[in-house]
């Protein structure tokens, strides 16, 4: 049973350039959150895809988009990268019904 | 505006002592309150759980306390173990959104 995966595991990118982060949920889940986590803080939510709909938004600009397919796997795209940027990007996936997440390893994210 | 709050960075317990760790909320509105644990290179871990209808819930070594007039809940391991050595996260949940604290790192002395 596999679970939560994420790719790519570490990125380099510089300011303005664009960045497309993927991530596949655990079998059986159909929720995909997204979570940014800067170094020495918790996961921030940036939104959660449920049915191909972004259902729910953190405090992130729009720069910020992401993406759901029907197989439940979900892109994070993120616009005119800002050396802010840099972070530990986190997936989790859950059952609509169920409270408990489940997380990917993360994609580590530099902007140069 | 840090909803979800864990005032200590660092924690350190002898193996076989309990371990505590605290979180206090501001949200009244949360329903859900977690505790994920994290090891480097490696996503946080689901642990266990509390809906805030409940104050306790126990789950073999791990047990969690929540205070809703206070504001608090906290973590319990007994015995802590070398292999607890990791950073906790407290998190809250409203709707389809969850706020993380910042986390505590516990260290686990053998």
């Amino acid at each position: 049973d596999a679970g939560v995966t994420q790719s790519p595991t570490h990125l380099i990118k510089t300011r303005g350039q664009q960045v497309t982060l993927r991530c596949s949920p655990k079998s059986g889940h159909d929720t995909v959150s997204w979570y940014q986590q800067a170094l020495g803080q918790g996961p921030q939510f940036i939104f959660q895809y449920y049915e191909e709909e972004e259902r729910q938004r953190g405090n992130f600009p729009d720069r910020f988009s992401g993406h759901q397919f029907p197989n439940y796997s979900s892109e994070l795209n993120v616009n005119a990268l800002l050396l802010g940027d840099s972070a530990l990007y986190l997936c989790a996936s859950s059952d609509r019904n169920e409270e408990t997440q489940y997380f990917g390893p993360g994609t580590r994210l530099l902007v140069l | 505006d840090q909803q979800v709050k864990q005032n200590s960075p660092s924690l350190s317990v002898q193996e076989g002592r309990i371990s505590i760790l605290n979180c206090d909320y501001t949200n009244s509105m949360f329903d859900y309150f977690l505790w994920y644990k994290k090891y480097p290179a490696e996503g946080p871990t689901f642990l266990i759980s509390i809906s805030s209808i409940k104050d306790k819930n126990e789950d073999g070594r791990f047990t969690v306390f929540l205070n809703k007039s206070a504001k608090h809940l906290s973590l319990h391991i007994v015995p802590s173990q070398p292999g607890d050595s990791a950073v906790y996260f407290c998190a809250a949940s409203e709707g389809f959104k969850t706020i993380f604290g910042a986390g505590t790192r516990l260290f686990v002395k053998a």
